[in-house]
């Protein structure tokens, strides 16, 4: 069946340090994905997205990439800040209302 | 503009206790949904509703009931609590406008189940 993982289930970077942050998929159908960042006792927020006919995506010190031919798709965060600490999903829709998450990968940063 | 609220924020049942999860966003958003959150998984689905008047079963539906009040309102329904249903509970309502899709996440009711 369809899913979305991610390669690391945690992930430590030293502050100022960019961190990639990797999510594969294995729905080829799949045309919409979405990343969130989720900090402690709060709900997902969410960071960017991107289509299925977009290879990279940036916003404001995030970058989205997403290799289609290899099913994977990663979040790159510039300048990583203490801020960022948290849990990082991504998410992937099929053209309707759902979207499928996967597990998450725990980002934290070190002073 | 509150965004997405939900109530409570925390709630012990015993089994076989019934409650009602309530959500509600001021966006006017038309899509609304409810997902639960594991210690170690990732959001799953339970119900969704498109559209005032309409909803639809996610990926975890046995359980639950859901109830689209009105445009802002959708509740989550637990008619019999098992320990099974032990979970976060986030309500999220969606936008899109276009190419433009973004969902937004209220804070989460912690349920616990006895």
């Amino acid at each position: 069946g369809e899913s979305v993982g991610l390669h690391l289930p945690t992930l430590s970077v030293q502050e100022g340090d960019n961190s990639i942050i990797n999510c594969a998929y294995s729905n080829s159908a799949s045309d919409y994905f979405i990343w969130y960042k989720q900090e402690s006792g709060k709900g997902p927020q969410f960071i960017i997205d991107i289509r299925s006919n977009m290879d990279k995506r940036q916003g404001q010190r995030v970058t989205v990439l997403l290799n289609k031919t290899v099913k994977h798709l990663s979040l790159q965060i510039a300048a990583t800040q203490p801020g960022d600490s948290a849990v990082y999903f991504c998410a992937e829709n099929f053209g309707n209302e759902k979207l499928t998450f996967g597990t998450g990968t725990r980002l934290t940063i070190i002073p | 503009n509150a965004g997405v609220t939900q109530t409570p924020k925390f709630q012990v049942l015993k089994t076989g206790q019934s409650m009602t999860l309530q959500c509600a966003q001021d966006m006017n958003h038309n899509s609304m949904y409810w997902y639960r959150q594991d210690p170690g998984m990732g959001l799953r689905l339970i119900y969704y509703s498109a559209s005032e008047g309409t909803t639809d079963k996610g990926e975890v539906p046995n359980g639950y009931n859901v109830s689209r009040l009105n445009k802002r309102e959708f509740s989550l329904r637990l008619e019999s609590a098992a320990p099974s249903q032990t979970s976060v509970y986030f309500c999220a309502s969606i936008i899109r406008e276009g190419r433009y899709n973004e969902q937004f996440f209220g804070p989460g009711t912690r349920l616990t189940v006895l």
